[in-house]
């Protein structure tokens, strides 16, 4: 079974700080990752997926994220913060079957403080 | 990607009374669609994957009989919650999945609508 674990449910950052949020997962195969981002009362916004090309991906907004498989990490980054990032996030990963079932981490409010 | 709508974004309605809540798949013929529900402050727990012209597939532990989806044609799904309570109260997500590549699909996912149940 795959699973994935968000660590920090609430990350808090200074707007220009690093951001980094985490993200790790078990599967039994290669997987493929995601996370996306949602804004209050919204649906969820693709920011990036692995998806066994190349391991570090970046995405929308500025983010980017490496995939690590000898420790089994997806961390999400941003050099820079910005206060409109201040947002849910969260982590996913698919089972590869034809079903394209998506499994969801906990997710991570990230707050920015100006 | 794939552009997806719901209606209502939100509703309020009587325990007791059934909500039907509808996904469309404006600009994409979707065979399959996916319906998750979200309490406050937590993730998306999936809820079931509704597939056209058949009948949908439940997550363990998800009501067939609560939760009723009609998958009739490739843009439209609909979820009704039947003789809704409380508890039900929630914020639906649905998503169509769309082929991506070679062997994955990918998810895009709709506004969402808030169900509060009195």
């Amino acid at each position: 079974a795959q699973s994935v674990t968000q660590l920090g449910s609430h990350v808090s950052v200074s707007e220009g700080a690093l951001v980094l949020l985490r993200c790790n997962y078990s599967s039994s195969v290669p997987p493929y990752l995601f996370w996306y981002v949602q804004y209050p009362n919204q649906g969820l916004q693709l920011l990036l997926k692995y998806t066994s090309a190349a391991t570090l991906v970046k995405g929308i907004n500025g983010f980017e994220a490496e995939f690590k498989k000898s420790e089994t990490s997806f961390h999400l980054t941003k050099p820079s913060a910005h206060m409109s990032d201040a947002a849910e996030y969260f982590c996913a990963v698919s089972d590869r079957s034809n079903t394209g079932k998506l499994i969801f981490g906990q997710g991570t409010t990230l707050q920015v403080k100006p | 990607g794939a552009v997806v709508s719901q209606h209502p974004s939100r509703v309020i309605c009587k325990s007791g009374t059934s909500v039907k809540i509808e996904c469309r798949s404006l600009d994409f013929q979707a065979t399959t669609m996916f319906w998750y529900r979200q309490f406050p402050k937590q993730s998306l727990m999936l809820m079931a994957t509704s597939n056209e012209g058949s009948k949908a597939t439940y997550e363990q532990g998800v009501e067939k009989d609560k939760f009723l989806i009609n998958h009739a044609s490739l843009t439209l799904s609909t979820l009704t919650v039947t003789s809704a309570h409380p508890e039900d109260s929630s914020f639906y997500i649905c998503s169509v999945e769309e082929l991506a590549g070679a062997h994955y699909n990918e998810q895009f996912f709709g506004p969402g609508t808030r169900l509060t149940v009195l």
